[in-house]
């Protein structure tokens, strides 16, 4: 299994822009989950999706950032528009549904510099 | 779910076993203790968890003290690449949460 896959890898883009950030999970997992990290907040977690249905949303910081999961095999993050302070690592992760463990498996992560 | 405390940091030389220490002194009956790591640049990855007994897989052995408030992560035979930040994580299991709560985890330094 190539494991969870995420595009860009890096994206440098200008105040004000449209960002769309990419996700595939892992094939058969039933949760997905955005993930931002930044030195002085941490690893905090933005939405999570079960079944492609959103769960909790309560992370997002802002109407400015949005989440969709249309199928099984694919999510996207939007933030418009983009502010330098949105300058983060941005993290998807996917699980397998099981009453003995959630384990969460994670992609190598988006690297967004708003300028 | 209850929290954790870690060393903020640690070192341990190449080859020896390195002992991850994490306090959890309110952690509830139905919670689990997971470790994750994060490898610089990289994304979080699964270390091992457990409920009670001790647990060991192919990356770490966990040791969980009887009432369960404390645990040690052992990592038997640390080598350069074990360098990275160890989160631990306590949580039950539930249909209606799914959120893991992240710390600031131990930052541990392999020396060689």
């Amino acid at each position: 299994d190539a494991g969870v896959i995420q595009s860009p890898r890096h994206e440098v883009t200008e105040m004000g822009q449209e960002v769309t950030l990419r996700c595939k999970p892992i094939s058969g997992h039933d949760y997905l989950f955005w993930y931002r990290q930044t030195m002085m907040r941490g690893l905090e977690l933005l939405i999570y999706f079960n079944n492609n249905v959103p769960i909790d949303d309560s992370g997002m910081p802002e109407d400015r950032f949005s989440a969709k999961m249309p199928n099984a095999s694919f999510s996207t993050l939007k933030i418009q528009p983009s502010e330098p302070r949105d300058s983060a690592v941005y993290f998807c992760a996917s699980s397998p549904w099981s009453r003995r463990t959630d384990t969460q498996y994670f992609g190598p992560g988006t690297r967004l510099t708003v300028l | 779910d209850a929290k954790t405390t870690q060393p903020p940091s640690m070192d341990c030389a190449e080859g020896r076993a390195a002992n991850l220490p994490c306090n959890h002194s309110t952690i509830s009956g139905n919670e689990y203790v997971y470790w994750y790591r994060q490898i610089h640049s990289q994304g979080p990855q699964y270390i091992i968890h457990g409920l009670k007994n001790n647990e060991t897989n192919e990356m770490a052995s966990l040791i969980i003290t009887e009432d369960r408030k404390s645990s040690t992560l052992i990592l038997p035979h640390a080598t350069l690449r074990d360098t990275a930040v160890y989160y631990c994580i306590v949580r039950a299991l539930s249909d209606s949460n799914y959120q893991l709560i992240w710390g600031a985890g131990t930052k541990l330094i392999i020396k060689p």
